[in-house]
């Protein structure tokens, strides 16, 4: 059962270029989100997702897209990556169980973006 | 809005010494509560969580927390550090599982 996994899990952009991270769970969560994490700003939301087909704007959406064209599958992806998006980022699935949401989300080991 | 504050970015305790790790929150609706652990280069992982039952919460590691409605605070405690205790610490809120806000994190430091 491997969880959450992200791919890739380090990647170096020069500006202007575009990528997309995936994000992939095996655990039939409903609920997926794409952190960022900045140090001294804690995590940061920028796209969640509620469901398959289902997407929606946190914290910090700009420059960002988000995709979730299957259950199991959120994909993060940056058209025109400017300096400022150099971040560690971390996807996140959330159960419901029976109709109750659980409250825990279940984190990937990251993935470190670095714009130049 | 939500907002969760965390009183110091960085604490220091030696081995065998309390350890307290402050949160402060603020919710529109009745929250749920969360403390979060990352260790280096690792993603989080979840401590323990308030959702309306016992306002004294355990959690995994001999941690716990204590929810104050009147203080609003959700403050963290573990009787006695150990050196595998250092790492990140992260409080978050949430109202209704769709937004989840986190705190800036405060990082454990555990001295021999």
């Amino acid at each position: 059962n491997a969880g959450v996994t992200q791919t890739p899990k380090f990647r170096v952009l020069k500006t202007g270029q575009s990528m997309t991270l995936l994000c992939a769970q095996d655990m039939n969560h409903e609920y997926m989100y794409w952190y960022r994490q900045d140090p001294g700003m804690g995590l940061r939301l920028i796209h969640y997702s509620v469901g398959e087909g289902t997407t929606a704007k946190g914290e910090v959406p700009d420059g960002y897209n988000v995709s979730r064209l299957k259950k199991q599958n959120f994909l993060l992806g940056l058209e025109s990556a400017a300096p400022s998006q150099t971040s560690v980022y971390f996807c996140a699935s959330s159960p419901w169980v029976s109709t109750v949401w659980t409250g825990e989300l279940f984190f990937g080991e990251g993935s470190r973006l670095t714009v130049l | 809005a939500q907002s969760v504050t965390q009183l110091g970015s960085h604490v220091s305790v030696s081995e065998g010494a309390l350890v307290l790790l402050r949160c402060n929150y603020s919710s529109s609706v009745p929250p749920y509560l969360f403390w979060y652990v990352q260790y280096p280069n690792q993603g989080l992982q979840l401590l323990l969580k308030y959702t309306s039952a016992a306002t004294l919460v355990k959690g995994i590691n001999g941690f716990e927390a204590e929810f104050k409605k009147s203080e609003t605070s959700f403050h963290l405690t573990k009787p006695s550090a150990h050196m595998s205790d250092a790492a990140e610490y992260f409080c978050a809120v949430s109202g209704d599982g769709q937004n989840f806000v986190f705190g800036p994190g405060t990082r454990l430091s555990v001295l021999p």
